[in-house]
């Protein structure tokens, strides 16, 4: 069963404004922990935020925040005044400490910054 | 900036050929990952190793894959006999071992093409 999902294949925005990426997950586990990646066109992955699932607090990095929403299962990464080079896909994964620390992936969404 | 180094970045085989890369991840990482990445973006978990003892992989890796992490040398991955579905990027990724909530970072991964 897909344990993290991304219903968004791609999303466009003009340059400077805020966009969403959505993102749900499934898990047994009382603790565990939330990622978020983006892969550039030259296939490099970068990590960009991390939720832990004890925290209330939404994380922020940058012009990266989450939006965590345990009762609903979701976090949504937000980025805020974008820029062209925020172009990549993004993926959020899970990472379960009652399966080996496997980081488990969603199918990605394709963000384009437009000028 | 991830220091996980992968070799070769473009390998191509003949099918029925074997297939073999290498990661030398992060330094005092010991816990390392390889994934594998098709034409879609899916992510696939192949299998990691705290050490060099392998901690969890899947069905599809005990039979056809086979990867080490040697003490003092670099890990690998050698597909025994490649097919043409096996055609993706192979990522190694390594963290620390300090639980779920560690960061986990990539290498630029190997391009395989079964030809």
């Amino acid at each position: 069963a897909q344990k993290v999902t991304q219903t968004q294949t791609s999303i466009s925005v003009m340059e400077k404004t805020t966009v969403t990426m959505d993102c749900v997950y499934e898990t047994q586990d009382s603790s565990y922990f939330l990622f978020w990646y983006k892969q550039t066109a030259s296939g490099e992955i970068v990590f960009l935020i991390r939720q832990d699932s004890y925290k209330k607090e939404n994380a922020t990095v940058g012009h990266y925040s989450l939006n965590f929403q345990k009762p609903k299962s979701s976090i949504g990464l937000i980025i805020t005044a974008t820029q062209i080079e925020d172009s990549a896909v993004y993926f959020c994964a899970m990472r379960e400490v009652s399966n080996y620390n496997v980081l488990y992936f969603g199918s990605g969404t394709k963000l384009t910054v437009e000028p | 900036n991830s220091k996980v180094i992968q070799t070769p970045r473009y390998l191509v085989k003949g099918q029925g050929q074997k297939a073999k890369m290498r990661c030398i991840p992060e330094k005092g990482h010991p816990v390392v990952f390889w994934y594998q990445q098709n034409k879609n973006n899916e992510f696939k978990f192949l299998i990691n190793f705290q050490n060099q003892e392998v901690l969890q992989q899947i069905d599809m890796t005990e039979k056809r894959f086979s990867a080490e992490c040697p003490s003092n040398s670099p890990c690998s991955l050698e597909i025994q006999s490649s097919e043409a579905g096996d055609s993706a990027l192979y990522l190694c990724a390594s963290s620390l071992p300090q639980g779920a909530n560690t960061e986990v970072f990539f290498g630029k991964g190997t391009r395989l093409t079964v030809v």
